[in-house]
């Protein structure tokens, strides 16, 4: 069965880093892209980013570049989210999501609420 | 980016309905259309990929059509459980771009 199992919530301060992870199962981790998604409170969902797990290789949203690090470790099966300094307005439910062959996403982690406040 | 416009952004239905959803493209992306199920508080679910193809276990009375920049995604026969948002999404080129949601609620 394939999983992704996302890291738990987190309260931090602004300015403040965080890296939360997605741990996937049930499929060869190299096989597929790993994407993040955004979603803010009571909002839509807005495409971060992805990683290729075989070769770390990222494309990123403009809206989201140079704010965000997406990087994987195929040793433990995990892709991971970073910010090296959070803002109040990064308050959001973090999804990851496999690209399937068919270009969907196909299976989704059940999320990570990130609340930033001072 | 490829601006991805859905409407209505609300519908209110009965079991048993029709509903219809549309989603509009900036420009034309094919078929590189996908449409999700988001139920509160919980992660989306994919529905419908390459505009009309059937995600495995989805039940037979969601069908999506379109190519180009038109797209509609369709339920028919609404069952309780169907009451949720539905987001289109298009596969065609990065940043992927999602519509704004569609909240399907009962009447």
């Amino acid at each position: 069965e394939v999983q992704l199992v996302q890291s738990g919530a987190e309260v931090k301060k602004p300015g403040e880093s965080l890296r939360i992870s997605c741990k996937v199962s049930g499929y060869s981790f190299t096989t597929y892209w790993i994407n993040w998604v955004r979603q803010m409170p009571g909002k839509g969902l807005e495409w971060i980013g992805r990683i290729d797990p075989r070769d770390s290789y990222t494309t990123y949203s403009p809206s989201f570049q140079g704010h965000v690090t997406i990087s994987a470790d195929g040793s433990i099966n995990t892709a991971f989210l970073k910010w090296s300094s959070l803002q109040a307005s990064d308050t959001a439910i973090y999804f990851c999501a496999r690209r399937s062959d068919n270009w969907d996403f196909d299976y989704w982690g059940q999320g990570t609420l990130v609340t930033v406040s001072s | 980016d490829i601006q991805m416009t859905q409407s209505p952004s609300s519908l209110s239905a009965s079991v048993g309905d029709r509903v219809t959803v549309t989603c509009r493209a900036s420009l034309s992306i094919g078929s590189h259309l996908n449409w999700y199920q988001q139920k509160s508080g919980k992660a989306p679910k994919a529905l419908i990929y390459a505009a009309s193809a059937l995600q495995s276990g989805v039940p037979s009375r969601f069908s999506g059509s379109g190519s180009g920049t038109d797209f509609t995604l369709t339920i028919s026969n609404l069952q309780p459980e169907d009451f949720a948002t539905y987001y289109c999404q298009q596969s065609y080129s990065t940043p992927w771009t999602f519509g704004q949601g569609t909240k399907v609620e009962i009447k």
